[in-house]
């Protein structure tokens, strides 16, 4: 079974710029979350989706959305950028079945430089 | 908001040292994992707990589900070169979909 596939693996783009992630699940999985990884901050929650809708949501500023479509494919942007965006955004995917925690398997990550 | 504290923040193997490292936490989780992350790409699962007192294999890993549910624990055992790379304890809360909270991480390097 495939994993989690996370598209483009880096990207660069300068402050005020707007960009788009993708995200494609393990086949099979409705739930899809989004975190930010940074040397400082560690592991962030950005929020999860399932089913298209948003679930849950971390503490970000509105600059950061995402969404799910029907294929449980997700994409997350950020408009605006600035510099401390720069960051690994990684998406993970769970089969979440009968509304039980079930783990999160992650994606390799988009590499985001905001120069 | 909820915190986790996980140590050692670093530690050098021998091959063949057993190693262990731990998460504890103010708040009460539903469920602990850890997972392992090398350089250029994300975190790859090792093991997910979901009772309090469960003690789970994975291999030459081992962790555990702390009976107060505010911690956890991962022991390695025999420690060979490729276990070197960063490790990290998440806790789950109750309903909270999708939401992990991260320790900060043990890297773990080979003695020189």
């Amino acid at each position: 079974k495939a994993g989690v596939t996370q598209t483009p693996r880096y990207l660069i783009k300068t402050r005020g710029q707007q960009v788009t992630l993708s995200c494609s699940p393990i086949s099979g999985h409705r739930s899809v979350s989004w975190y930010q990884q940074t040397p400082g901050q560690g592991l962030q929650f950005l929020f999860e989706y399932f089913s298209e809708t948003q679930r849950n949501k971390g503490n970000f500023p509105g600059r950061f959305s995402g969404r799910q479509f029907s294929n449980s494919r997700s994409e997350m942007n950020v408009s605006t950028l600035e510099l401390g965006d720069s960051a690994l955004y990684l998406c993970a995917s769970s089969s979440n079945r009968g509304g039980s925690n079930s783990p999160l398997h992650f994606g390799n990550g988009t590499r985001l430089t905001v120069t | 908001g909820q915190q986790l504290n996980q140590s050692p923040q670093s530690m050098f193997i021998q091959e063949g040292e057993d190693v262990s490292m731990n998460c504890t936490s103010s708040s009460i989780f539903n469920t602990w994992l850890w997972y392992k992350q090398d350089p250029g790409e994300g975190p790859v699962l090792l093991i997910a707990l979901y009772k309090a007192g469960e003690l789970t294999s994975n291999g030459r890993l081992t962790a555990q589900f702390g009976i107060t549910r505010k911690d956890s624990f991962l022991n390695i055992s025999a420690s060979i070169p490729s276990d070197v790379g960063i490790y990290f304890c998440a806790g789950q809360l109750r309903g909270s979909q999708g939401n992990l909270i991260f320790g900060k991480g043990t890297k773990l390097s080979v003695k020189p």
